[in-house]
């Protein structure tokens, strides 16, 4: 499978970002995407995850009320969206993705990656 | 919580050393529910190990897995100059998933 992330983006504090990942080679619903960040030299924090087949979202207690996981079958694509940004937010997002065999039922490691994609928050 | 401690923050090591990297849990798996992943310079996280000491696709056998309980160790034998990055431990035994800190490793 292969993840491919949007273009970077520069928002300011107090604003919204939404970030997308189009996933191909796979059959979409067969996996479970996450949402991983590293802020700049930072380590990996988990945020988030959607799957997509139970229609289920699980987020990390850090960012519940903050982010919201969705996805559109249709086009193959999940987002990730986090509000009320703050500088602290900068990071590169990360999606990756579980595809769903015997283990159905997070949590899950991470078979694939995307990208990255740099969210960065100034005024 | 599951808090993840990795060591040593920092290894420097020859080509052709065994690497040895450590992490510890703050509790006892009854599963071994842990991945490691090597993050080059500038690339995405890549999967190295599932389930403790499985290897992924395409990985060589120079990296391997091992431990349970609290106590994991990747091994990298006969290191060779790219394999120069950062290595991650997670858990995925409970939500919310969680990394370690990261081992850098320098290749001398």
């Amino acid at each position: 499978v292969q993840l491919v992330q949007s273009e970077p983006e520069v928002k300011k504090p107090g604003s919204s970002v939404k970030v997308s990942c189009k996933v191909s080679g796979g059959t979409f619903n067969s996996y479970a995407l996450s949402w991983v960040r590293q802020a700049p030299g930072q380590g990996l924090e988990w945020m988030g995850e959607i799957i997509p087949i139970f229609g289920i979202t699980n987020y990390a207690q850090k960012f519940q009320g903050r982010v919201t996981n969705t996805a559109d079958e249709s086009t193959s694509i999940v987002y990730m969206e986090l509000s009320r940004l703050r500088s602290e937010d900068t990071a590169v997002y990360y999606c990756a993705s579980y595809e769903l065999g015997r283990r159905r039922l997070p949590p899950f490691f991470f078979q694939s990656w995307g990208q990255g994609v740099l969210v960065t928050v100034s005024s | 919580e599951i808090v993840l401690t990795q060591s040593p923050g920092t290894l420097s090591l020859s080509p052709g050393e065994r690497a040895t990297l450590s992490c510890r849990a703050s509790q006892i798996f009854t599963s071994n529910y842990l991945a490691w992943y090597q993050q080059k310079p500038g690339q995405a996280p890549r999967l190295l190990i599932f389930g403790a000491s499985n290897r992924a696709t395409g990985i060589p056998d120079r990296f391997s897995g091992s431990g349970s309980g609290t106590d994991f160790t990747l091994t990298i034998s006969r290191l060779e100059p790219e394999d120069l990055a950062v290595y991650y431990c997670q858990q995925y035994v409970s939500s919310p998933i969680t990394f370690g800190q990261g081992t850098r490793l320098e290749i001398k």
